[in-house]
């Protein structure tokens, strides 16, 4: 596509429940990165893939947090049981390859409420 | 482990007046360093890295690696530069994803 593009924009949820965000990169981009970003502070690394692989997930707070990008393309993070303090802004970006660190296309961001 | 420290939540100033906008980084290799902005409504887009050494905007950022700072600068401010400014750093050894500092809102004044 033109852009990255992020769904749902906006998800709110019930505490306990489970969501998935998604995140389609730019046609051709290797490398696809989540963050998270809370109110007032910056974006805070969470995962990243080159192709289908996960290169890095240190970033994920605890293990109800995944992702996943199966064909190389579509990225998928899920977030289980969700608890108020994943309420945040989730950003996806995605670069040409490993080699354009920095060189980041950023979605609009899904805003997760946990209510 | 490399951080990023933007000082300034906020920095306001009126047109025409000349901005610096501080990053500090720590890190015990050499850095890559980047700027990236996010103006109003819209999504976080780089705005300059230091490798390429360009002016975007009007902006400019020296990495100086004595002081540990790559201070991002405009000698004239304009009204649509008001925007959340963030600084961010990409180590090449070790984690490759970019770490951010907590930004600094430019508001400019007319």
């Amino acid at each position: 596509g033109a852009g990255v593009s992020q769904s749902p924009r906006y998800k709110v949820t019930k505490r306990g429940q489970d969501v998935a965000l998604r995140c389609d990169p730019i046609s051709g981009h290797v490398s696809l990165y989540w963050y998270r970003q809370a109110l007032g502070q910056g974006p805070e690394f969470l995962t990243y893939f080159n192709y289908e692989a996960q290169q890095d997930k240190s970033g994920l707070p605890n293990d109800r947090f995944s992702a996943e990008r199966p064909e190389g393309s579509i990225s998928t993070l899920t977030i289980q049981r969700t608890e108020q303090r994943d309420s945040a802004m989730y950003r996806c970006a995605s670069s040409l390859g490993p080699e354009d660190v920095g060189g980041y296309t950023f979605g609009s961001g899904t805003r997760l409420t946990v209510v | 482990a490399q951080r990023v420290t933007q000082p300034e939540k906020l920095l306001s100033v009126f047109k025409g007046a000349p901005v610096e906008l501080k990053c500090n980084y720590s890190y015990s290799g050499s850095p890559e360093l980047f700027w990236y902005v996010q103006y109003s409504r819209q999504r976080l887009q780089l705005l300059l890295r230091h490798i390429s050494r360009e002016s975007i905007k009007g902006f400019t950022a020296d990495l100086n690696k004595g002081e540990t700072s790559f201070h991002l600068k405009k000698p004239f401010a304009q009204e649509e530069d008001s925007a959340m400014y963030y600084c961010a750093l990409s180590a090449y050894t070790g984690r490759r994803a970019l770490t951010f500092g907590s930004g600094t809102r430019l508001q400019v004044q007319p």
